[in-house]
């Protein structure tokens, strides 16, 4: 079974380009959940798509944006970019089915990540 | 608003020798604790789940153990190898709305001395 995928491993963009993540997630898994990973900050989470809807956002501003297609591949985009937008991007996913469900027993598989450098 | 600590940031052992790894956290109404491992500049592997009804989770070398009532969760690892050398991440899931977030530590940097 093929895991998390994402595209591409590196970037380096410049301060206000914007740019695209992409993340295939695991055949059947329907959540896909990106993370922010910084040296500074660690891991922080950035929002969580089901089923094409965003179920969740982190505390980031709003040049962060997402969205799931119905294959559940999910892209992120990063408008104007800054400096601080250089990091490692994680885009886990997980099973199907209401998180209440799942949660006692379920984890989220992650991707190698995007790492982005903004000059 | 949980929050999640790890000690220490890093850690250096020998190889061959038995170590612990801390992991705490300030909301005990958890679902389970997750134990990830990170090689320099790639994903998380999930290593380790343990729900909040269990007290411990073992695979191979490593054991996890739980305490929810004081906020606490151990990595044990027996006979370290070189190959251990990662950071490792300790995580609990939240859920509001409907939605699934995982709320992470900082991770300690473990080196196995060969």
């Amino acid at each position: 079974k093929a895991g998390v995928t994402q595209t591409p491993r590196y970037l380096i963009k410049t301060r206000g380009q914007q740019v695209t993540l992409s993340c295939s997630p695991i055949s059947g898994h329907r959540s896909v959940s990106w993370y922010q990973q910084t040296p500074g900050q660690g891991l922080q989470f950035l929002f969580e798509y089901f089923s094409e809807t965003q179920r969740n956002k982190g505390n980031f501003p709003g040049r962060f944006s997402g969205r799931q297609f119905s294959n559940s591949r999910s892209e992120m985009n990063v408008s104007t970019l800054e400096l601080g937008d250089s990091a490692l991007y994680l885009c886990a996913s997980s099973r199907p089915g209401l998180a209440e469900l799942t949660l006692k027993t379920d984890t989220q598989y992650f991707g190698p990540g995007t790492r982005l450098t903004v000059l | 608003k949980q929050e999640v600590t790890q000690i220490p940031a890093a850690l250096s052992v020998p190889e061959g020798e038995n170590l612990v790894l801390n992991c705490s956290f300030t909301d005990s109404a958890i679902y389970n604790l997750q134990w990830f491992r990170q090689d320099p500049g790639k994903g998380l592997t999930s290593l380790l789940l343990i729900q909040s009804s269990q007290r411990e989770q073992t695979s191979g070398r490593l054991n996890a153990s739980l305490d929810k009532s004081s906020g606490r969760s151990t990595l044990y690892i027996a006979a370290s190898q070189p190959g251990d050398s990662a950071t490792y991440l300790c995580a609990v899931p939240y859920s509001g709305a409907g939605s699934y977030q995982l709320t992470f530590g900082k991770g300690t940097k473990l080196s196995v001395i060969p």
